[in-house]
């Protein structure tokens, strides 16, 4: 079977970085990505990764060591509008497992 | 705009009732797929669909069933058998899941309550 871990909390300040971390164990691996989910509200897609290394796009970077099963999400200069749930997901045989989601607080 | 469209918003389910939660996308995707999520938890596969006419159980399939007979609709139904229906159904789709990255586009959702 398929299981992901992530913390389930993460408390940060504004403007501060914080890195959120997924480890997997799966059959199959294709990639990880990560979605943002508002309370209430639908995920949104926010990086992928295929290969080892680092992604980037704007404020959010996303890293992926498949020898160790292992990737993080990186959020930089914190905003109040980050306070959200994030998701890792494992892309595999044609479908996705998700993680149970890290609720990240952005305090002022 | 393109998009995924979800109905109802809300739903309440009288019991031993079959209820059905439509789901329909105009983004040309070729894959869909149906998740639960409970308060604070993550999303657990229902039922996916890689092509019409075809789909496959997800990890938590008991009590529910689906159909795809047309590309732009997978709807879910929340059987009688499903005796703890409560909760966030999220329908996605996305290009074909072949190795390489397709993330998936959701739906607003519809919050399932029994009555």
């Amino acid at each position: 079977g398929q299981s992901l871990e992530q913390p389930s909390e993460v408390t940060a300040v504004e403007g501060a970085i914080v890195q959120i971390n997924c480890t997997y164990q799966t059959s199959g691996f294709y990639g990880l990505s990560w979605y943002q989910q508002h309370d209430g509200g639908a995920p949104t897609f926010l990086s992928y990764n295929g290969l080892d290394g680092l992604e980037e796009t704007g404020r959010f970077s996303s890293f992926l060591s498949r020898s160790d099963s292992y990737g993080y999400l990186l959020l930089q200069e914190l905003q109040m509008k980050d306070s959200a749930s994030y998701f890792c997901a494992v892309q595999h045989a044609g479908k996705s497992t998700f993680g149970d989601g890290t609720t990240l607080t952005v305090k002022p | 705009d393109g998009g995924i469209t979800q109905s109802p918003k809300y739903l309440f389910r009288k019991e031993g009732q079959n209820v059905t939660l439509s789901c329909e996308q105009n983004l040309n995707h070729d894959a869909m797929y149906w998740y639960r999520q409970d308060p604070g938890q993550g999303l657990r596969l229902i039922y996916y669909s890689q092509i019409v006419n075809d789909f496959q159980k997800g990890d938590i399939a008991e009590g529910y069933s689906v159909s795809r007979e047309k590309k732009e609709s997978f709807p879910l139904t929340v059987t009688s058998a499903q005796k703890n229906p409560t909760a966030f159904y999220l329908c996605a789709s996305s290009p074909p899941a072949k190795g390489s990255n397709q993330p998936q586009h959701f739906g607003d959702g519809t919050r399932l309550s029994i009555l």
